[in-house]
């Protein structure tokens, strides 16, 4: 079965550090999602990607947080600096082109801990 | 916009009873519905889906769901629960137009079950 990849599957990072996800979703994925889960809430959207193109950014820190997605394929999340309040599950997702309603595909997250 | 509310942070069954875990979403277009489930430091796996076909959804480990559009519902049920059940689960809601594809999140109900 098709999965999506994420790596690291757990970083601990120091406050004011850098730091970065990789994602790499399902092969003929066009519709690529990062969403940030804190502990005991829902995922929360923070970018959508349609191919290379940002499509939504509305709940992204632009201050410190930057998504890309050069090709189209593999993405990646970068904090800069990263703040204690950033520490979270963030997970990756990925959808057939205009079939996004239908329900995601997430991989296994990344598990961020900022001390 | 989309918003979902889950009824009951933690819930607590013994193994063999029923379980039902609510539901209740707002959407400003025909809503697809989810319900996901996720076991610790793990990603969010698909239980079922509605997606305006049969109102009365069945999905993966013998759970199911009932769209009803009058009460704004889509509860989760199972008819015994298992010990392996005991996870996160979160409903979620998209609108079934190509503009409202975002799938919103709720908070989650954690579920525990006693043996």
């Amino acid at each position: 079965e098709a999965e999506v990849a994420q790596s690291p599957r757990y970083k601990i990072t120091e406050k004011s550090q850098a730091v970065a996800f990789w994602c790499d979703p399902i092969s003929g994925h066009a519709t690529l999602y990062w969403y940030r889960q804190i502990l005991g809430q829902g995922p929360e959207l923070l970018v959508q990607f349609q191919d290379e193109s940002v499509v939504d950014d509305s709940q992204l820190p632009k201050d410190r947080f930057s998504a890309e997605r050069l090709k189209g394929v593999d993405s990646t999340l970068k904090i800069q600096p990263a703040e204690l309040g950033d520490s979270a599950m963030y997970l990756c997702a990925s959808s057939n082109p205009g079939q996004g309603n239908y329900g995601y595909t997430f991989g296994s997250g990344t598990r961020l801990t900022v001390v | 916009a989309q918003s979902v509310t889950q009824l009951g942070s933690h819930v607590s069954v013994s193994e063999g009873a029923l379980v039902l875990l609510r539901c209740n979403y707002s959407s400003s277009v025909p809503p697809y519905l989810f319900w996901y489930v996720q076991y610790p430091n793990q990603g969010l796996q698909l239980l079922l889906k509605y997606t305006s076909a049969a109102t009365l959804v069945k999905g993966i480990n013998g759970f199911e769901a009932e769209f009803k559009k009058s009460e704004t519902s889509f509860h989760l049920t199972k008819p015994s629960a298992h010990m392996s059940d005991a996870a996160e689960y979160f409903c979620a809601v998209s609108g079934s137009r190509a503009l409202y594809d975002k799938v919103i999140f709720g908070p989650g109900t954690s579920l525990s079950v006693i043996p």
